[in-house]
């Protein structure tokens, strides 16, 4: 089956606008997870979605960031007012969250978009 | 909280050699840990995931990792090294009641031929 999926691949935008970024779950995953890649940097989780439960946002490094996850599949994480640090690979990953907790199972990788900010 | 150290952020071996890439773990108590391939201009590929189990864990394409607690070290091995092998690895933990998973800076593999 398909795998997950994010679009735009790539993303250039000029600093001070809004950047929408999609991901596209596989089909019956109940938990996504939002990372952000810098260069040189291991991956920084953003934000988790888990079902109907209220996501984790503990990760989101500031209120220009936000995600929602509609009907429980695809999710669009928004970066307002961008600016040049938020240059990066976004990636998303989707799980079958079996268990109560995340934590166990496997991730699912997209292949990111990577966004610039000039 | 858990935390995750690469040590090495680039390692080179010669094709047919072995591989050994680092990771230590910080934790309070025993993790998860995981190792993901990132192959250029892709998503992270899972490659063997330690669930307190057999301490020993295979993967896919011959690497194969030891949960070590007294070392907190769970490094990834593979005893001969195939030029396909050129990639980023990363590790990560999780807390077992938890849904965060904490990823190493990446340690980048070159293989020479």
């Amino acid at each position: 089956g398909a795998g997950v999926s994010q679009s735009p691949s790539n993303k250039v935008t000029e600093k001070g606008k809004d950047v929408e970024l999609r991901c596209d779950p596989i089909s019956g995953h109940t938990a996504l997870y939002w990372y952000r890649q810098s260069l040189g940097q291991g991956l920084e989780f953003l934000i988790y979605f888990q079902g109907n439960s209220a996501p984790d946002k503990s990760g989101l490094p500031s209120d220009r960031f936000s995600a929602e996850r509609t009907g429980g599949s695809v999710s669009t994480l928004t970066i307002q007012r961008t600016q040049q640090e938020d240059s990066a690979v976004y990636l998303c990953a989707s799980s079958l969250a079996l268990s109560g907790y995340g934590s166990y199972n496997e991730q699912f990788f997209g292949p990111g978009t990577r966004l610039t900010v000039l | 909280a858990q935390s995750v150290t690469q040590l090495g952020s680039h390692v080179s071996v010669s094709e047919g050699a072995l591989v050994l890439l680092r990771c230590n773990y910080s934790s309070s108590v025993p993790p998860y840990l995981f190792w993901y391939v990132q192959y250029p201009n892709q998503g992270l590929q899972l490659l063997l995931k330690y669930t307190s189990a057999a301490t020993l864990v295979k993967g896919i394409n011959g690497f194969e990792a030891e949960f070590k607690k007294s070392e907190t070290s769970f490094h990834l091995t593979k005893p001969s090294a195939h030029m396909s092998d050129a990639a980023e690895y990363f590790c990560a933990v999780s807390a077992v009641t938890g849904n965060q998973f904490y990823f190493g800076t990446g340690t980048s593999l070159t293989v020479i031929p």
